[in-house]
C-alpha cells in the first residue's frame, strides 16, 4: 500500500468552473478527512466521513461545495462555480481508529488555482 | 473556541543548538495534541502525540495543561530536522477526529 493517494495534484481553472477532486484512503482506513491549506496558514477542516457516511461538515464548507464517499471507499469533494479564493492546497487523509489512538494518515494534496 | 497558536512563524538555529518550537492551545476539556512535519516536497506526517510521550528523531514534548502549551524541543538541532513544523490539537465532540492545526513554524537548521 502507497499510502493515501490524491488525483489530480495540480489543477488549474477558471473562475466559474466546476471542479472534482478525487482521494483514495488507505485500504481498511473507515475515517476519511479532507482539509483545506492556504498560503502560510495550517490546514483546516473541511468535512469528515466514516464509511460512506458525512458526519461533520465545517462552515467553512459553502453550498458550491459537495463531497461524497458512495462506497465507503475512494472520495470525491467536488466545488461548484469556482472562485478566486477557493485556490488553496485540498488535502485528503485517512485513518483507522483503534486502541484508544487515531493516526491521520495524508495524502500530498491537489492544489488548486482559480483564475 | 478551540485553538492552536504557534507564535513563531521562522524559527531559525545553528547545528547542534538546542530548539523550541512553541504551541499553545485553546480547548475545554481533555485535549488530545499532537505535532506534524512537513519535509520539503513531502506529505504532511505525524511526528508524536503526547498520549505516547516518546521522543521520536530526538524530539520530546511535554502537555502542559496549567500553560495550555505543548512546545516541542530537541537539545541538538540537525540540519535533516529543518522542515515546517504543525502543532495540531484532536477537538470536535461526539467521536469526530477532526484536527485543529496552528499557522505552522518553519524551522531551518543552519550548517
Amino acid at each position: 500500500d502507497t499510502g493515501v493517494s490524491q488525483d489530480p495534484r495540480h489543477k488549474i481553472t477558471k473562475r466559474g468552473q466546476n471542479v472534482t477532486f478525487r482521494c483514495d484512503p488507505i485500504s481498511e482506513h473507515n475515517r476519511l478527512y479532507w482539509y483545506r491549506q492556504t498560503l502560510g496558514q495550517g490546514p483546516e477542516f473541511l468535512t469528515y466521513f466514516q464509511n460512506e457516511a458525512q458526519l461533520e461538515k465545517s462552515r467553512l464548507l459553502s453550498d458550491r461545495f459537495s463531497a461524497e464517499r458512495p462506497k465507503g471507499s475512494f472520495s470525491t469533494l467536488e466545488i461548484q462555480r469556482t472562485e478566486q479564493g477557493d485556490s488553496a492546497m485540498y488535502l485528503c487523509a485517512s485513518s483507522k481508529p483503534g486502541q484508544g489512538q487515531e493516526t491521520q494518515y495524508f495524502g500530498p494534496g491537489t492544489r488548486l488555482l482559480v483564475l | 473556541a478551540q485553538r492552536v497558536t504557534q507564535p513563531e512563524k521562522l524559527l531559525s538555529v545553528f547545528k547542534g543548538a538546542p530548539v523550541e518550537l512553541k504551541c499553545n492551545y485553546s480547548y475545554s476539556g481533555s485535549p488530545e495534541l499532537f505535532w506534524y512535519v512537513q519535509y520539503s516536497r513531502q506529505r504532511l506526517q505525524l511526528l508524536l502525540r503526547h498520549i505516547s510521550r516518546e521522543s521520536i528523531k530526538g524530539f520530546t514534548a511535554d502537555l502542559n495543561k496549567g500553560e495550555t502549551s505543548f512546545h516541542l524541543k530537541k537539545p541538538f538541532a540537525q540540519e535533516e530536522d529543518s522542515a515546517m513544523y504543525y502543532c495540531a490539537l484532536r477537538g470536535g465532540s461526539g467521536n469526530t477526529g477532526k484536527l485543529i492545526f496552528g499557522q505552522g513554524t518553519t524551522l531551518q537548521v543552519k550548517p
